[in-house]
């Protein structure tokens, strides 16, 4: 099974930060990665797919790269309603595989 | 616009079978584009898979729940269901339905349900 890491386990910034978040797979998985947003009582929502595709509706200021094993989240100029927890989630191959959680706290 | 909805008891007990049911609305759940899932998070820890299944039936689990779960799909109520047998007090957690876009990660969630194992 493909195990997912993330980096940091929390974070805190301030408003207008430049913040990433790593995330590494224990194998490649091509760029197989997902990033979600999950704030506090709600369902995760996702954000990029494919490790750098940016869904319908997401702001711009939100991207991701990576390919193979090791994959980063960022976020170029924090908003308040980006303090949330964050996620990424490997589609390669099953049993799919989340990372623990990155909490994005306001400093 | 897409929406799914998961139903079913808040409290099941220990050794007995938990049954969850996701409704889709504003879509069809025999799209040939998509896989249906179930993910699952216990309180303040982190998101589990569960399993998927696809229109057709056909179906993969997460090995870790396998022997304790069946996953089925009534295309003509647009639902799929979760049933986890021999539940513990492990199994609480808020059980999310979600499409799967073709191995482009969970694109719509249901709401989410609490369901708590206790006697």
């Amino acid at each position: 099974d493909i195990q997912m890491t993330q980096s940091p386990s929390s974070l805190s910034a301030s408003v207008g930060d430049r913040v990433t978040i790593t995330c590494r797979a224990s194998q490649s998985i091509s760029r197989y990665l997902n990033w979600y947003q999950q704030k506090p009582g709600k369902a995760p929502n996702l954000l990029i797919s494919g490790a750098y595709s940016l869904q319908s509706g997401v702001p711009s200021r939100f991207s991701g790269s990576g390919s193979g094993t090791e994959f980063t989240l960022t976020i170029s100029s924090l908003q308040p309603e980006d303090f949330a927890t964050y996620y990424c989630q490997q589609s390669y191959s099953t049993p799919y595989a989340f990372g623990q959680g990155t909490k994005l706290e306001i400093k | 616009q897409l929406q799914l909805q998961e139903s079913g008891p808040g409290l099941v007990k220990p050794s007995e079978t938990l049954l969850l049911t996701c409704t889709v609305s504003g879509g069809s759940i025999s799209s040939t584009s998509y896989y249906w899932g179930w993910i699952r998070q216990p309180p303040g820890k982190g998101l589990e898979w569960i399993g998927s299944i696809y229109y057709s039936g056909s179906t993969y689990y997460n090995p870790s729940l396998k022997s304790r779960l069946t996953i089925h799909i009534e295309t003509s109520k647009n639902q799929f269901s979760l049933h986890l047998n021999s539940v513990t007090a492990a199994d609480t957690a808020v059980y999310y339905c979600a499409r799967e876009n073709d191995s482009r990660g969970f694109d719509h969630w249901g709401q989410g349900t609490l369901v708590t194992v206790s006697s």
